[in-house]
C-alpha cells in the first residue's frame, strides 16, 4: 500500500539556521498539507497546497515558513531562521480528493532547535 | 473560531470492555470527521471517518456516530485489546470549493490504555 514518506526522520539544528523538511506524497494525490505536533500536544494545521500554490495557511505559518513542490514528487517545508519554539514533530499529509478529504500522514520529522 | 473539544483526555479500560471517546466541534459547516490512532512516536493513522450525510458507521470493532444537531461525534471501540492502546485524535473539516483544500482541525487527543 502506498505511503507518504518524509526525510529526515530527525533534524537537529541551531537557532537561526535554515532547515528544509522533505516529503514525498502518495503518487496520485493532488492535495498536500503540513501539520506540526509539539510534544504531548495536538496536531496543528500549518499549510495546505494545491495546484502549485498555497490554498490556506494558519497563523503559525508566518514569513519564516515556505513550501514548495520543486518537482513532480517532492513537497518541502522550509523554515528560514529557526526558533526554539519551532521544535516539534512535523507531519506531511496528502489526499487525492478535496471533498472526501481522507488525509494520509507521513512518519514525521522530529525537529529539535537548540 | 474553529475548535474541536475532545473528552476524556485519558481512558483506562480492562481488556474486553468497550471504550467511548467524544468530540464536539464548533463550525456547523464541518462535514467530514475522521479519527486517527497514534502510537508512541508514530504517524497518525486514519482508522475510521464519517461524513455529515451519515449518522453512524461501523468497521469491525470500531464505530463512529455523528449528531449534527448537537455537533457531537463519538468513537466506540468494542472488545478492546491491548494493541488498541494509543492516543486517539478526532478531527473535523469542511469541504472547500473552488480548488481550496480542507484542513483538519484536531481535538486534543485521548490516551487509551487497555489493561490486560
Amino acid at each position: 500500500e502506498p505511503e507518504v514518506t518524509q526525510t529526515p526522520s530527525h533534524q537537529v539544528t541551531q537557532m537561526g539556521q535554515e532547515v528544509i523538511l522533505r516529503c514525498v506524497p502518495i503518487s496520485n494525490h493532488l492535495y498536500f498539507y503540513w501539520y506540526r505536533q509539539i510534544l504531548g500536544q495536538k496536531v496543528e494545521f500549518l499549510v495546505s497546497f494545491y495546484n502549485n500554490e498555497i490554498s490556506e495557511k494558519s497563523e503559525i505559518f508566518d514569513d519564516q515558513f515556505s513550501v514548495e513542490r520543486p518537482d513532480g514528487s517532492n513537497f518541502t517545508l522550509k523554515i528560514r531562521s529557526t526558533k526554539l519554539e519551532d521544535s516539534a514533530m512535523y507531519f506531511c499529509a496528502s489526499s487525492n480528493d478535496r471533498y472526501n478529504n481522507e488525509q494520509y500522514f507521513g512518519p514525521g520529522t522530529r525537529l529539535t532547535v537548540t | 473560531g474553529e475548535n474541536v473539544e475532545q473528552h476524556p483526555s485519558t481512558l483506562s479500560v480492562q481488556e474486553g470492555d468497550s471504550a467511548v471517546i467524544k468530540c464536539t466541534y464548533s463550525d456547523s459547516a464541518s462535514n467530514y470527521f475522521p479519527w486517527y490512532k497514534q502510537e508512541l512516536g508514530k504517524r497518525p493513522q486514519l482508522i475510521i471517518d464519517i461524513r455529515s450525510n451519515v449518522g453512524e458507521k461501523k468497521d469491525q470493532r470500531i464505530a463512529v456516530t455523528l449528531n449534527k444537531t448537537a455537533k457531537h461525534f463519538s468513537l466506540h471501540i468494542t472488545e478492546t485489546q491491548p494493541e488498541d492502546s494509543a492516543v486517539y485524535f478526532c478531527a473535523a473539516s469542511k469541504a472547500a470549493w473552488g480548488g481550496a483544500t480542507n484542513k483538519l482541525i484536531f481535538g486534543t487527543g485521548t490516551l487509551l490504555a487497555v489493561q490486560p
